[in-house]
């Protein structure tokens, strides 16, 4: 079974400031590795994900993660934050490879505020 | 892209009465849909696997009979909320598995008078 921990519930930060989302997973088998961003009222779209291969994953809206096995973690970032990056984030796992079964595990959310 | 259409966004309906959500995957076949839960400011919550031509796998603590899930077709996921009470009130998401990615629906918010 994989679970997922996101260390922080909510991330102040300044327009233009670089922001880091932390989440670290549990699992004994391969995972993969997902972040979602949701905003009020609307289902959830994909920011990025890590399946294999390389560990830093980029994705869309300029945000990048990177997946480290050794600490068990996939924090996002972004180097320069927008006021309209202001939503909630989940980061997800599910087993990877031939653990796959399809079940996506959430994390409880960071909501990121960004103050102009 | 993969895209799901989920309908409608928004529900209300009166104590007892049953509701229906839908979700389409409107340019693939998903074999597998799931339908999510989600209370105010918290996360999903996995309710339930929707497998297209048998029967919907539960999470532990949902109640088979309350959420009835149908998966017909492998376009179509269906989410009946069966007598429905104001706890059952909550924002309900299907999503879709397709080349080890998911694509969510809009979601529904239903509310329960």
């Amino acid at each position: 079974a994989q679970s997922v921990t996101q260390l922080d519930s909510q991330v102040p930060v300044f327009e233009e400031a670089p922001v880091e989302l932390r989440c670290n997973y549990s699992s004994s088998v391969s995972v993969y590795l997902f972040w979602y961003v949701q905003y009020p009222n609307q289902g959830l779209q994909l920011l990025l994900k890590y399946l294999s291969g390389s560990t830093l994953v980029k994705g869309i809206n300029g945000f990048e993660a990177e997946f480290n096995k050794s600490q068990t973690s996939f924090h996002l970032r972004k180097p320069s934050v927008h006021i309209s990056d202001t939503a909630e984030y989940f980061c997800a796992v599910s087993g990877g490879g031939s653990s796959n079964t399809g079940k996506l595990i959430f994390g409880q959310g960071t909501t990121l505020q960004v103050k102009p | 892209g993969a895209v799901v259409s989920q309908h409608p966004s928004r529900v209300i309906c009166k104590s007892g009465t049953s509701v229906k959500i839908e979700c389409r995957s409107l340019d693939f076949q998903a074999t597998t849909m799931f339908w999510y839960r989600q209370f105010p400011k918290q996360s999903l919550m996995l309710m339930a696997t929707s497998n297209e031509g048998s029967k919907a796998t539960y999470e532990q603590g949902v109640e088979k009979d309350k959420f009835l899930i149908n998966h017909a077709s492998l376009t179509l996921s269906t989410l009946t909320v069966t007598s429905a009470h104001p706890e059952d009130s909550s924002f309900y998401i299907c999503s879709a598995s397709r080349d080890n990615g998911y694509t969510f629906g809009s979601g529904t918010r239903l509310t329960v008078v």
